[in-house]
């Protein structure tokens, strides 16, 4: 079946370094592709999304390329922020109307 | 516009009690799903309503039941209460047809502990 798969943490970086967080999927057919980020205490918040593939989603300096070849979505940005840390959660959704997720990855950024 | 909303914040049950949580979707939107999360893991698909008819089911026994009204509120409604149960209860609402294939926008959640 249909599942996604990512970089287990906690990832711990300092104040403006690069952040990535590698997401891999299996799915029949084109799904779509998110990063969901969900704070302490919060739901989740929608990240970016691709609906195709080489499509790139981005938004608050977090970027993310869907990548059919390799089947992957990982997610980056330049220079994290301590206001990023975080739960950060890849899905898919295989056009079926429900959203798969994977474990998520925990971001800690210290000053 | 107003987002997804969901009541109550925090629910404390014991075993074999029922529970019902509520959603209120963002304005304009007409499908809902709802989603378990336990502590430490991703969310978990129960179901999704489309237009007030069930549209898809994951791996959830019957007493998990839900409900959408005319307005594209929702209702999620849990039997015969497990302590396995707990978990974080996500609602999303989106804008879609049946395929089910937009964004899905997330309330805050609801905080079910069972004793």
């Amino acid at each position: 079946g249909d599942s996604v798969t990512q970089m287990e943490g906690p990832v711990t970086l300092s104040e403006e370094a690069f952040l990535t967080i590698n997401c891999t999927y299996t799915a029949t057919g084109y799904p779509s592709l998110f990063w969901y980020v969900q704070y302490p205490g919060e739901g989740l918040q929608l990240l970016l999304k691709a609906t195709k593939a080489d499509d790139k989603g981005s938004n608050k300096g977090f970027e993310a390329t869907y990548r059919k070849e390799t089947t992957s979505f990982h997610l980056e940005k330049g220079s994290v922020q301590v206001s990023d840390s975080a739960v950060y959660f890849c899905a898919l959704t295989p056009n079926t109307g429900k959203l798969i997720f994977g474990q998520g990855t925990t971001l800690q950024v210290k000053p | 516009e107003t987002g997804v909303t969901q009541s109550p914040t925090h629910l404390i049950k014991t075993r074999g009690q029922q529970v019902t949580l509520r959603c209120s979707s963002q304005s304009g939107h007409n499908t809902v799903s709802w989603y378990q999360q336990a502590l430490g893991q991703g969310p978990q698909f129960i179901f999704q309503y489309y237009r007030e008819e069930e549209n898809g089911r994951g791996n959830f026994p019957p007493r998990f039941s839900g409900l959408q009204f005319p307005n594209y509120s929702s209702e999620l409604n849990v039997n015969a209460l497990e302590l396995d149960d707990s978990a974080l209860y996500l609602c999303a609402s989106s804008l879609g047809d049946r395929g089910g294939t937009d964004t899905q926008y997330f309330g805050p959640g609801t905080r079910l502990t069972v004793l």
